[in-house]
């Protein structure tokens, strides 16, 4: 147990659907991220938000939408996805500070999603 | 951030140490050494991070050389449950909630 909880766990979908992804941290954490997973690739980080607010969003294209309405919950909202969008979708969490131990990620245990 | 190299695989016999090894030739002053694992198809977790001196703690130690070019993780007493594939990853510690950039990590097999 991490102290990030993410749900659900595995997620099937077609392609005209919307969902959502949410990911909710109990670390007392100011800064959450959403990666991306797919079969045999590195992650990849796709959104990044600090203090609520967000900072980087590294060319995600618009159909995957997030949303961080405190700093303990952040959401991932789905819609019109392609089956490449198929994935481990990870949330982790984070302090805001110098130094390395408060930069330390913790992760959820991810999202399975597969688009049909 | 600076780019880091790890060997794709690496085999450990079950109740050796397992030392992996990780170069980042380009690491800035002011980069951290980062160490996680990922257990198939969960998430990544944390094991260790060092600036200049060699770390310890319950799960590892990290040895970072003088000029601080490589480092090696090493597992003292591997099991099968060590299983993984490792990240070495180098960040600066900032106040900005940086992004680790994940390469494609030592898969490490430890066999009984």
């Amino acid at each position: 147990e991490t102290g990030v909880t993410q749900t659900p766990r595995h997620l099937v979908m077609g392609m005209t659907n919307k969902k959502s992804l949410k990911c909710e941290q109990h670390l007392g954490h100011n800064a959450m991220y959403w990666y991306k997973q797919s079969a045999k690739k590195p992650l990849e980080l796709m959104f990044v938000y600090s203090l609520e607010e967000r900072v980087e969003n590294n060319s995600v294209p618009s159909r995957f939408s997030p949303e961080c309405p405190n700093s303990s919950h952040l959401f991932l909202h789905l819609h019109t996805l392609q089956p490449e969008d198929s994935a481990l979708y990870l949330c982790a969490s984070s302090s805001l500070g110098t130094g390395g131990t408060k930069n330390i990620q913790y992760f959820g245990a991810g999202t399975r999603l597969s688009v049909l | 951030d600076a780019k880091t190299t790890q060997p794709p695989s690496m085999d450990c016999a079950e109740g050796r140490a397992a030392n992996l090894p990780c170069n980042h030739s380009t690491i800035s002053g002011n980069e951290y050494v980062y160490w996680y694992r990922q257990i198939h198809s969960q998430g990544p977790q944390y094991i260790i991070h060092g600036l200049k001196n060699n770390e310890t703690n319950e799960m590892a130690s990290l040895i970072i050389t003088e000029d601080r070019k490589s480092s090696t993780l090493i597992l003292p007493h591997a099991t099968l449950r060590d299983t993984a594939v490792y990240y070495c990853i180098v960040r600066v510690a900032n106040n900005q909630g940086g992004k680790l950039i994940f390469g494609q990590g030592t898969e490490l097999s430890v066999k009984p």
